[in-house]
């Protein structure tokens, strides 16, 4: 079975400019999440999907992330414009059920915002 | 405000000798508590949890032990072997909040062979 897969593993931009990351998760997994891991700090929540809603954004840093998951498939995580304190290391996790240490993790998308 | 904190930002251990793990928490409110092991270009990978109404649990050579009193919480591996060296992530979650995980910022453990 596939795991949760992302992408692109590594993306460089310049400050004021888009990037869009995408996350697949585990095939039929409802439960999304994204979660960003700053300059070595600990990881920190962004939000949950399930299936197509948002069923907890209260990690999204500002309006500058947009995060949609249309047909409770894949997700993507856009940011516009992406400023200096955005670069960091972003991770999407899956789960079927909502439990503990269900959670399937991705290998990350790294975010360099020059 | 960090709920949940690893101090220790490293640690190096001698193959076959036991390696500790510590963690502290803040919110007493906390279900469950995991430990997460990450390898360099992974994401984190679940290796044991504990349920907040227990103080002990084992799976092969990784134990975690929680001190509900203390908001600590330990994960013991013995042998450590040189597979073992990886981050090592301490999380707490609230279940009523959808599982969403509270991480630590990690522990570097070392295995010297």
């Amino acid at each position: 079975e596939a795991g949760v897969t992302q992408f692109p593993s590594h993306s460089v931009i310049e400050k004021g400019q888009t990037v869009t990351l995408r996350c697949d998760p585990i095939s039929g997994h409802d439960n999304l999440y994204w979660y960003r891991r700053v300059m070595g700090k600990e990881i920190k929540f962004l939000l949950h999907f399930v299936k197509e809603s948002k069923q907890d954004e209260s990690g999204m840093p500002n309006n500058r992330f947009l995060a949609e998951r249309t047909g409770g498939t894949y997700s993507t995580l856009k940011v516009q414009p992406a400023e200096l304190e955005d670069s960091g290391v972003y991770f999407c996790a899956s789960s079927l059920m909502v439990r503990a240490g269900g959670q399937f993790f991705g290998p990350g998308t790294r975010l360099t915002v020059l | 405000d960090q709920q949940v904190k690893q101090n220790s930002p490293s640690l190096s251990v001698q193959e076959g000798r036991i390696s500790i793990l510590n963690c502290d928490y803040t919110n007493s409110m906390f279900d469950y508590f995991l430990w997460y092991k990450k390898y360099p270009a992974e994401g984190p990978t679940f290796l044991i949890s504990i349920s907040s109404i227990k103080d002990k649990n084992e799976d092969g050579r990784f134990t975690v032990f929680l001190n509900k009193s203390a908001k600590h919480l330990s994960l013991h591996i013995v042998p450590s072997q040189p597979g073992d060296s990886a981050v090592y992530f301490c999380a707490a979650v609230l279940m009523e909040y959808g599982n969403k995980l509270v991480f630590g910022a990690g522990t570097i453990l070392r295995v010297k062979s």
